[in-house]
């Protein structure tokens, strides 16, 4: 594997089901990033680690809940969610905080039912 | 805030034409970064060019260029000899160059969708 991975590519889900999102990057880097990609509207930054330590937290709901186990992956854990967080969820990572180029994975379309 | 905004929210090239796709942003800031980065369908958001406030020469890549008018606040992008290839959803983004605070943000427009016609 290469670059920035996510799994699973798609994912539909019940409002009262948890589930997780997972990112993984293979590029050496140092910060990692969630975004939320819905369509017509900018992607909005979710939250941003640097060295598994979160740095932002960008006023997103409490049923979105991020954790960063090592510099290398990601998670996003989904819990009780509402139709409108339906969207495609992208996974960014750069070689550090400030300044550098971010690299993105293909994303994860979630849908809510 | 900083703000892009992307004013065609799609736009269609013959293959072998060039295409300019534009882009405007607000900021009080005189120091910056610009940024065009591409999504094709189902596939994920790469780069395509970058170009430094500071810096007054317009950035190249291959057959991407930008025009980047720092009065006007203006960064559109063009593409020449477009391929099939280069069809995809093309957003601005904008990130501040100081340092500290929160210079890893990229502020992004909503986006461009390039339709390249065989």
């Amino acid at each position: 594997e290469t670059g920035v991975t996510q799994t699973p590519r798609h994912l539909v889900m019940g409002m009262t089901n948890k589930k997780s999102l997972k990112c993984e990057q293979h590029l050496g880097h140092n910060a990692m990033y969630w975004y939320k990609q819905s369509a017509k509207k900018p992607l909005e930054l979710m939250f941003v680690y640097s060295l598994e330590e979160r740095v932002e937290n960008n006023s997103v709901p409490s049923r979105f809940s991020p954790e960063c186990p090592n510099s290398s992956h990601l998670f996003l854990h989904l819990h009780t969610l509402q139709p409108e967080d339906s969207a495609l969820y992208l996974c960014a990572s750069s070689q550090a905080l400030a300044g550098y180029e971010q690299f993105f994975g293909p994303g994860t379309r979630l849908t809510v039912l | 805030a900083q703000t892009v905004t992307q004013s065609q929210p799609e736009m269609s090239v013959q293959e072998a034409e060039t295409v300019t796709l534009s882009c405007t942003y607000d900021t009080s800031e005189s120091d910056y970064y610009l940024f065009w980065y591409k999504q094709p369908p189902s596939r994920q958001m790469i780069l395509v060019i970058r170009q430094e406030a500071y810096k007054q020469q317009n950035a190249t890549e291959n057959r991407f260029s930008v025009n980047f008018q720092k009065a006007a606040k203006s960064f559109s992008l063009k593409i020449s000899d477009s391929q099939l290839g280069d069809a995809a959803m093309y957003f601005c983004a904008y990130r501040t160059y100081y340092s500290g605070g929160s210079n890893y943000k990229l502020t992004f427009g909503k986006g461009t969708l390039l339709t390249v016609n065989p």
